[in-house]
C-alpha cells in the first residue's frame, strides 16, 4: 500500500487564486513528520512547510499552509493568492520510523501545478 | 549560510562505466540522504549516511554505494552504468536525520548513461 498518496497528477489555479493540493498518508506510527517540497524545472527540491504529528495548530509559511487532519491522515498543501512563479512540481513527504528504529523519508507521487495568467 | 551543493551538475557516460557523485552539506549537517528521481519511477531513497555509517538503505543493486567523510561530505558511486541509470541524483542533508528534521536538497546531479 502507498503510504503517502498524491491523487492529483496534475492542476491548474488562476493567479492570485487559493488552491489545494491533495495528500494522504498511512503510518501506524504514533510519531511522524510531513513535509511539502516544491520543485521547479530546475530540479532543485524546495522545502515549504513541515507539520508534526503531535502539532495541534496548523503549520503556516508566508502563502503556504498545511491543513492536517490527523483523523482522515491528510495533510494537504494550501497555497494562497497563487503567483507564475508557483508552477513547478509539489511532493507530500512523510518521516517516520519510530516504532522500526530506522527513520526514512517517503515521497508522493507529486502534483504538478500550472498557474494561468 | 551556504546551502547543499553537489558535483558535478551534469554528467554524461556510457554503458559499464563508473561515476562518482558528490555532495556537500550544509555547514552543521550530518545526515546525508541520497535519492534518484526518473520520470517512471519517481523519487526513490537510496541510501542516508550518519556520521560516516550508512543508517539506512532502499531497494537498489550493490552497484550503487555511497560513503561520507568525517566532515560529513558525501559521494555516491554507480559501477558497471546501465540505460536505466540516467536520472536525476539528488543529496539532502539535514542536522541529524531525526524524526522531525527537515531535509534540504541540492541542486541534483542529471546523469545520462549512452
Amino acid at each position: 500500500a502507498q503510504k503517502i498518496t498524491q491523487t492529483q497528477p496534475g492542476m491548474f489555479v488562476q493567479e492570485k487564486e487559493a488552491v489545494t493540493l491533495d495528500c494522504t498518508y498511512d503510518t501506524s506510527d504514533p510519531s511522524y513528520g510531513l513535509f511539502w517540497y516544491k520543485q521547479p524545472s530546475s530540479g532543485e527540491m524546495i522545502f515549504l512547510i513541515y507539520q508534526g504529528s503531535y502539532d495541534q495548530q496548523n503549520a503556516t509559511e508566508g502563502r503556504y499552509s498545511l491543513n492536517f487532519q490527523k483523523a482522515r491522515k491528510s495533510a494537504n498543501l494550501v497555497i494562497s493568492a497563487s503567483q507564475l512563479g508557483d508552477s513547478a512540481m509539489y511532493f507530500c513527504a512523510m518521516r517516520e520510523g519510530e516504532t522500526s528504529g530506522t527513520y526514512k523519508y517517503i515521497f508522493g507521487t507529486g502534483t504538478r501545478l500550472k498557474v494561468l495568467a | 549560510k551556504a546551502g547543499v551543493t553537489q558535483t558535478p551538475r551534469y554528467l554524461i557516460k556510457t554503458r559499464g562505466q563508473q561515476v562518482t557523485l558528490s555532495c556537500s552539506p550544509i555547514s552543521g549537517h550530518r545526515s546525508v540522504s541520497w535519492y534518484q528521481q526518473t520520470p517512471g519511477q519517481g523519487l526513490q531513497f537510496l541510501f542516508e549516511y550518519f556520521s560516516e555509517t550508512q543508517r539506512n538503505k532502499g531497494n537498489f543493486p550493490g552497484r550503487f554505494s555511497g560513503r561520507q567523510f568525517s566532515n560529513s561530505r558525501s559521494e555516491m558511486n554507480v559501477s558497471t552504468l546501465e540505460l536505466g541509470d540516467s536520472a536525476l541524483y539528488l543529496c539532502a542533508s539535514s542536522f541529524s536525520g531525526g524524526l522531525t528534521d527537515t531535509q534540504y536538497f541540492g541542486p541534483g546531479t542529471r546523469l545520462t548513461v549512452l
